[in-house]
C-alpha cells in the first residue's frame, strides 16, 4: 500500500505567512515524522509525533495527528525566506520489523520576501 | 555538532561496474541506514543494519547489493553490477535509538550516476 502522500505538492506564499502541509497514509503506524530537505541537500528531522499523540510544537512547527484519520498536517508559523525548502512526511508501519520508515512524494515549499 | 559524512558526494560509473558509497554515522549510534531518492522520486528504503547484521531490507535491495561494516566507524553500501536504473541519490541515515523513538540522521548523499 502507499503511504505518506502529502499535499498540496507545491506551495507558495510570502514571508510572515503560515504554511500548511498535509500528509495522508494508509497502514497503522508507530509514529509519523516530518523531515526538511534543501534543493541537492539531505534530510533533515524536524519532527515525530507518536502514534498516541495528537498535536506537537516545536519552535515554528506545529503538528497534528489524527489516526483516525490517516492524516497529519505541518503548520509553519510566521514563515521566512530561508524555510523554502521540500517537507515529507515519512512513517513507521506496524508491520514492518524494524525502523525502515516509508517516504511521501514531498510538498516543495517557496516562501517569498 | 556530531554529523553523518558520506563520500563520494558525486560517482560517476559505467554500466557494469561495482561502486562502494562510504559513510561514517554519528559515533554512538547502533541502527544504521541506506536510502536513495532517484531524480524526482521519493525516498526510499533500502536496507537496516543493527548488531552487525540486516535488520530489514526493501525489495529494492536485491543480490546485486551488499552492506558492511567493515571497522568501528564506516558503514558501506555496495552494489557489485550498476544498471542505469541505480542512477540515484543514496542517502546513509544513523539512529541511536529504535523504532519506538527513532529519529533519523541522514547525511549529505551520494549522487550516483550510471553511465
Amino acid at each position: 500500500s502507499q503511504q505518506g502522500e502529502e499535499d498540496p505538492q507545491a506551495l507558495s506564499i510570502q514571508e510572515g505567512e503560515n504554511a500548511t502541509m498535509n500528509c495522508s497514509y494508509k497502514t497503522s503506524i508507530n509514529n509519523l515524522q516530518w523531515y526538511r530537505q534543501n534543493s541537492g541537500r539531505g534530510l533533515v528531522h524536524l519532527i515525530l509525533i507518536r502514534s498516541n499523540e495528537r498535536e506537537k510544537h516545536s519552535g515554528r512547527l506545529r503538528v497534528t495527528l489524527d489516526t483516525s484519520k490517516k492524516s497529519s498536517s505541518l503548520l509553519i508559523t510566521a514563515s521566512r525566506a530561508a524555510d523554502t525548502a521540500s517537507y515529507f512526511c515519512a512513517t513507521d508501519p506496524w508491520e514492518t520489523s524494524g525502523s525502515r520508515l516509508t517516504f511521501g512524494e514531498g510538498t516543495q515549499l517557496t516562501v517569498n520576501p | 555538532e556530531p554529523e553523518v559524512t558520506q563520500t563520494p558526494s558525486h560517482q560517476v560509473t559505467q554500466m557494469g561496474q561495482e561502486v562502494i558509497l562510504r559513510c561514517v554515522p554519528i559515533s554512538n549510534h547502533l541502527y544504521f541506514y541506506w536510502y536513495r531518492q532517484i531524480l524526482g522520486q521519493k525516498v526510499e528504503f533500502l536496507v537496516s543494519f543493527y548488531n552487525n547484521e540486516i535488520s530489514e531490507k526493501s525489495e529494492i535491495f536485491d543480490d546485486q547489493f551488499s552492506v558492511e561494516r567493515p571497522d568501528g566507524s564506516n558503514f558501506t553500501l555496495k552494489i557489485r553490477s550498476t544498471k542505469l536504473e541505480d542512477s540515484a541519490m543514496y542517502f546513509c541515515a544513523s539512529s541511536d535509538e529504535d523504532r519506538a523513538t527513532g529519529e533519523l540522521f541522514f547525511g549529505e548523499g551520494s549522487r550516483l550516476t550510471v553511465l
